[in-house]
C-alpha cells in the first residue's frame, strides 16, 4: 500500500517565524487532507487538497499530486499553533503519515 | 450542522474485557470509519461501515467488531482486551463510502487498558 513520509518529525519555532511541513507519497495522490491534532487528541480539518493551492489565513497547503508531494505553510506562527500536523491520503480510507510535532514558543 | 460526537471521552478497562464505543456521524454523511492512534503515532485504519455494512477493513483481529444504525451512528466493539489496546480511538465521519471525500472526526475515546 502507499506509504506517508511527514518531515520534520519535530519542529520548534519562535513564535512569529514561518515554517514548512512536507508530505511525500510513495504513490501518486489521491485526495490530501491536513490535520492538526490539539493537545486533547481531536483532529481539526486544516485542508482538502487533492491537488494545487489553498490558503486560509495564515496557513496554506499546496499539493502536487503528479510528483507525490504536498507541503503545509505556516506563516507568523502563533503558540496555539503548537500540536501534531498529520497528512493523510484517502483510498477508500485515510492513510496517515507519522506527523511532525510542532512546538512554538513565545 | 451537528459535528462528530464521540463517547465516551475516557475510559479504564481491565485486560480480557470488553468495551463499547459510540460515535454519531456528521449530519448528512452515511460512512463511517473508526481509528486507533496508539502514542506517538499516527491513526491506523480499523474499519469502515457504509448504509450499515462494513466496507473495508485493517489489520486488525476479528475481536475488534462494529455495527452501523439506520440513522448512521455506529458502535466499536472490543473483546477480550488486551494491554496493547490502550490507545486513542478517532471516529471520522464522510458521505459515500469508499468515494474518498472529506473526512471529519470526532475528539476521540482515550481507552486505557490494566
Amino acid at each position: 500500500g502507499i506509504q506517508v513520509e511527514q518531515s520534520p518529525p519535530d519542529l520548534i519555532l519562535q513564535e512569529g517565524a514561518n515554517s514548512t511541513l512536507r508530505c511525500n507519497f510513495s504513490d501518486s495522490v489521491n485526495n490530501l487532507q491536513w490535520f492538526h491534532q490539539n493537545p486533547w487528541g481531536q483532529l481539526i480539518n486544516l485542508f482538502y487538497i487533492p491537488s494545487g493551492t489553498k490558503q486560509n489565513g495564515r496557513l496554506s497547503a499546496t499539493t502536487v499530486a503528479t510528483e507525490r508531494y504536498s507541503l503545509l505553510y505556516i506563516s507568523s506562527s502563533q503558540t496555539t499553533d503548537s500540536g501534531v500536523y498529520f497528512c493523510a491520503d484517502s483510498r477508500g480510507k485515510l492513510i496517515f503519515g507519522q506527523g511532525t510535532e510542532l512546538s512554538v514558543k513565545p | 450542522e451537528t459535528g462528530v460526537t464521540q463517547s465516551p471521552t475516557h475510559l479504564i478497562k481491565t485486560r480480557g474485557q470488553q468495551v463499547t464505543l459510540r460515535c454519531s456521524s456528521q449530519s448528512g454523511h452515511n460512512t463511517v470509519s473508526w481509528y486507533q492512534q496508539a502514542l506517538g503515532q499516527g491513526p491506523q485504519f480499523i474499519f469502515q461501515y457504509y448504509r450499515e455494512e462494513e466496507n473495508g477493513r485493517g489489520n486488525f483481529p476479528p475481536r475488534f467488531s462494529g455495527l452501523q444504525f439506520p440513522n448512521y451512528s455506529s458502535e466499536l466493539n472490543v473483546n477480550a482486551l488486551e494491554l496493547d489496546d490502550s490507545a486513542l480511538y478517532l471516529c471520522a465521519s464522510s458521505l459515500g463510502g469508499t468515494a474518498n471525500t472529506e473526512a471529519f472526526f470526532g475528539q476521540g475515546t482515550r481507552l486505557t487498558v490494566v
